[in-house]
């Protein structure tokens, strides 16, 4: 049971912005909000986390609903390199991995 | 380098026989996470240490399963018995917890794909 729920795929053009939506909405009020991404034959990399706030980093945004039931990932400028699997998972240790919403990335 | 690494990268083996493998975490990192994967699914986690502690073993985690991570730095993963199931991309994070906050990013290793002849 990932506990998250996210479009199986999206795609999206080089250098336009990219909304990857979750549904956390079960979330608990200690679980973190996490993203990850994976690209083919590597393990996943991390890209960003948060509890409640928004958050900015060099990689993407994060944007949290304020009930928490939700979250968006937000690639400012979608480059062929983005295109991944992104998994959006909540917990803390034992992060749940669900299927995660492939990227395709078009130029 | 100084990301996570696994060794082998790939192994094939025939049902029956038992395997390990082997994972080097970020040197200063104090957890240690194994996860399994799929085709087309995500990683599914196994158990997780911090330092040579064993915290937590998922139900994914059977008896043919053992997982040890003896001086705190190093981890090995060893499957007995090998089934056609056990077919799988074996994965290896680290992380670096303090006391001071919230959880810290897992740094994953590349894997180790295991096929089951």
């Amino acid at each position: 049971d990932a506990k998250t729920t996210q479009p199986n795929s999206m795609e999206s053009n080089e250098e336009e912005p990219v909304h990857l939506p979750c549904n956390h909405s079960t979330i608990s009020g200690t679980d973190y909000i996490h993203w990850y991404r994976q690209l083919p034959s590597q393990g996943p990399e991390y890209v960003i986390h948060g509890l409640t706030s928004n958050v900015n980093n060099r990689m993407a945004s994060l944007a949290i609903a304020e009930d928490r039931k939700s979250s968006t990932l937000i690639l400012h400028r979608a480059t062929l390199r983005d295109a991944a699997v992104y998994y959006c998972i909540r917990g803390a240790n034992d992060m749940r991995f669900g299927a995660g919403t492939r990227l395709t990335v078009k130029p | 380098d100084t990301g996570v690494s696994q060794d082998p990268r790939h192994k094939i083996t025939k049902r029956g026989q038992n395997v390990t493998f082997r994972c080097d975490p970020i040197s200063e990192h104090n957890r240690l996470y194994w996860y399994r994967q799929t085709l087309g699914q995500g990683p599914e986690f196994l158990t997780y240490f911090q330092n040579e502690a064993q915290l937590e073993k998922s139900r994914l985690l059977s008896d043919r399963f053992s997982a040890e991570r003896p001086k705190g730095s190093f981890s090995t993963l060893e499957i007995q018995r090998t089934e056609q199931g056990d077919s799988a991309m074996y994965l290896c994070a680290s992380s670096l917890i303090t006391w001071a906050g919230g959880p810290q990013p897992q740094h994953f290793g590349d894997g180790t794909r295991l096929s089951i002849l």
